[in-house]
């Protein structure tokens, strides 16, 4: 099955400075890669995600960016704020035959944006 | 607000309880999703239901017993839990990926905290 290893664990950044968060995964045929932001008290919520066709996308100071060949996939988050704050997660599937919604997480990196 | 609910968002029970988690979504989704989250773990996936089927186990112990009675609604029933099933049990929601293989994403509830004594 799918193993996705992320990392760092924790991330610890200035406000304004760029948070990166970097993940791979081993199945060559996992073609969709969501991140989640887990604020304290709640449920993962969706930041942006990227599908295997595409090799970078971008929304406003998040962007994600995919390496088929290397297996990996990166979060970057340009000009942090403190309420940037939060545990992100990478995930991966495979959407093929019977794998359809079977997301793979990585472990999780808590990023604390200091004012 | 998500658009997914979770109940109870705290629950403690003994080891030779009997309870059941409830969840429903509100975005007329199709497929909806039971998750573990334990501190220093990934969130590991439990059970998958589309269409009220289910279409994924992913080796979960016959104490937890899941119900999609409709698209809108599931449970987890749970019974003669371990200490070690102590985690955060998220429920989520997405489109259905019906036959053109697509994944969507996933809308989750803020998760029920469960502690076995």
């Amino acid at each position: 099955g799918e193993n996705v290893e992320q990392h760092p664990s924790t991330l610890s950044v200035q406000e304004g400075d760029s948070a990166v968060i970097k993940c791979t995964y081993s199945d060559s045929a996992s073609n969709y890669f969501p991140w989640y932001k887990q604020e304290l008290g709640k449920g993962p919520q969706l930041i942006i995600d990227i599908r295997s066709n595409v090799g970078e996308k971008k929304d406003q100071r998040i962007a994600v960016t995919l390496n088929k060949t290397a297996k990996h996939f990166s979060l970057h988050i340009t000009e942090t704020q403190p309420e940037d704050s939060a545990v992100y997660f990478c995930a991966a599937n495979n959407a093929g035959g019977t794998s359809y919604g079977k997301l793979t997480f990585g472990q999780g990196t808590i990023l604390t944006v200091h004012p | 607000e998500t658009g997914v609910t979770q109940t109870p968002r705290h629950l403690v029970m003994g080891m030779t309880n009997k309870k059941s988690l409830k969840c429903e979504q509100h975005l007329g989704h199709n497929a909806m999703y039971w998750y573990k989250q334990s501190a220093k773990k990934p969130l590991e996936l439990m059970f998958v239901y589309n269409f009220k089927e289910q279409t994924e186990n992913n080796s979960v112990p016959s104490r937890f017993s899941p119900e999609c009675p409709n698209s809108s609604h599931l449970f987890l029933h749970l019974h003669t839990l371990q200490p070690e099933d102590s985690a955060l049990y998220l429920c989520a929601s997405s489109q259905d990926w019906g036959n053109g293989g697509h994944s969507y994403e996933q809308y989750f509830g803020p998760g029920t905290r469960l502690t076995v004594t």
